[in-house]
This record gives structure tokens, C-alpha cells and sequence, in this order.
């Protein structure tokens, strides 16, 4: 059974470094790229970037390049996605999400994890 | 980018009625090499992820209830319930997977009356 199982909910202020996880199974690992989807209180869903777990490959929607780095663990089926600092607007559901090889779409996605910033 | 927008915001429902909710894309999302779409639609539930329904704009994922049809071509696209249950009341999201970035509609709540 393919699981994505993302770590807990934090709480952290404003300029403070945060990583995120998402550990899967049931599946090669290096088989699917995985990808990281916001959603705002309320608000709909936009895509973050995305990761080959194979090679490490990177890509990142303008909007967050360089404000988040996305990597991954081979040796634990694990990707991450990191802030080296913290805004108050990051306050959001973080997704990760298996894009489906033959047809593109998020066909598995985690549980999500809340990160709240604020001093 | 691709810009999605979904009508309409919100829609309300009786149950065993058909609800439908459309999607439009900025610019095509069909390839031509292989003529399929590169649509997607996503139902959430409060506190719960994103669930794939349908990938190339009509194609139902395994166990989703044939209740969910997609159809469209292009740049227009529809999502139908064509008899709505109280377990469907939730966000319905589109999403094109044809540019990068993938973009997602702004969603359709779906209540029921």
C-alpha cells in the first residue's frame, strides 16, 4: 500500500529555520517525483516544487524558489522541505504529494502538516 | 503560467440532484503527440488532503463512485455528480499538468440543501 506520512504539526516565529518531512512506502521510491503543495487558511492549493528522488533534480515554482529547498533521503524514503527563515505568511497545510509517472496527476498525497509562524 | 478558473464559487444541492462545476484553462491543456488532456480534478474534505478523482480530464480513478464524470477538451472542462450523496459535500478542485507550474483552479464548495 503506497503511504505518504508527513511529520507533525509546528509552531515556530518569525525567522526561525524549520524542515518538514514526508516519509514513503509501498512503492519505489525513486520511481515517482514528489512534490510539496501549500494551502493557505481557506484558501486553495499552489504548487511549491518538486523533487526526482533518483538524482535529487530540483524544480520550484517562482514563487517560492529561493525561499524553501526540497530534498530527499534515498537511504529512508524520506523528502524533505526546508526554511532557513521564517515568515509570518508561511503559516499554512503543507501537502506532499506523488505525482503519478504514467499520467502526471498527484495520485497519493500526505496526511499534511501544519506549520504556524508568529511572535 | 496557466491561470484555472472554476465556476461556480459555491453551489448547493438536494441530494440524488446532479451538480456540476466548470473549469477553464488560460491556454489549451490538450497535447497533441498523444491527444489526451492534461486535467485533473481533486475533491477535499475539511481536514483531510487532496483526492484525485479523474486524470486526462475524463479518466475515473479506481474506487471513485461512476456517480463522477469529467468531460471537456481543450481549454473548458466539467466536472458532474450526477446524483449527489451527502458523502460528496466538500472542495472540488481542477488542476492542469501540462505546464510547469501545475496550477490548480480556486475551487467549488459543493453543500447540500
Amino acid at each position: 500500500e503506497v503511504q505518504l506520512v508527513q511529520s507533525g504539526a509546528e509552531v515556530r516565529k518569525p525567522g526561525e529555520s524549520l524542515t518538514i518531512s514526508c516519509k514513503t512506502s509501498g512503492y519505489d521510491f525513486t520511481s515517482n517525483w514528489i512534490t510539496w503543495v501549500r494551502q493557505m487558511p481557506g484558501k486553495g492549493l499552489e504548487w511549491m516544487g518538486r523533487i526526482d528522488p533518483n538524482d535529487s533534480n530540483n524544480n520550484y515554482s517562482p514563487s517560492f524558489q529561493g525561499h524553501v529547498i526540497i530534498s530527499a533521503d534515498k537511504s529512508t524514503n524520506t523528502v524533505y522541505l526546508h526554511w532557513a527563515s521564517l515568515k509570518a505568511s508561511d503559516t499554512a497545510i503543507y501537502f506532499c504529494a506523488r505525482r503519478a509517472r504514467r499520467i502526471g496527476a498527484f495520485d497519493y498525497w500526505g496526511q499534511g502538516t501544519l506549520v504556524s509562524v508568529s511572535s | 503560467d496557466i491561470v484555472m478558473t472554476q465556476s461556480p464559487d459555491s453551489l448547493t444541492v438536494s441530494l440524488g440532484e446532479r451538480a456540476t462545476i466548470n473549469c477553464k484553462s488560460s491556454q489549451s491543456v490538450l497535447y497533441s503527440s498523444n491527444n489526451k488532456n492534461y486535467l485533473a480534478w481533486y475533491q477535499q474534505k475539511p481536514g483531510q488532503p487532496p483526492k484525485l478523482l479523474i486524470h486526462w480530464a475524463s479518466t475515473r480513478e479506481s474506487g471513485v463512485p461512476d456517480r463522477f464524470s469529467g468531460s471537456g477538451s481543450g481549454t473548458d472542462f466539467t466536472l458532474t455528480i450526477s446524483s449527489l450523496q451527502a458523502e460528496d459535500v466538500a472542495v472540488y478542485f481542477c488542476q492542469q499538468y501540462y505546464g510547469t507550474p501545475p496550477t490548480f483552479g480556486p475551487g467549488t464548495k459543493i453543500d447540500v440543501k
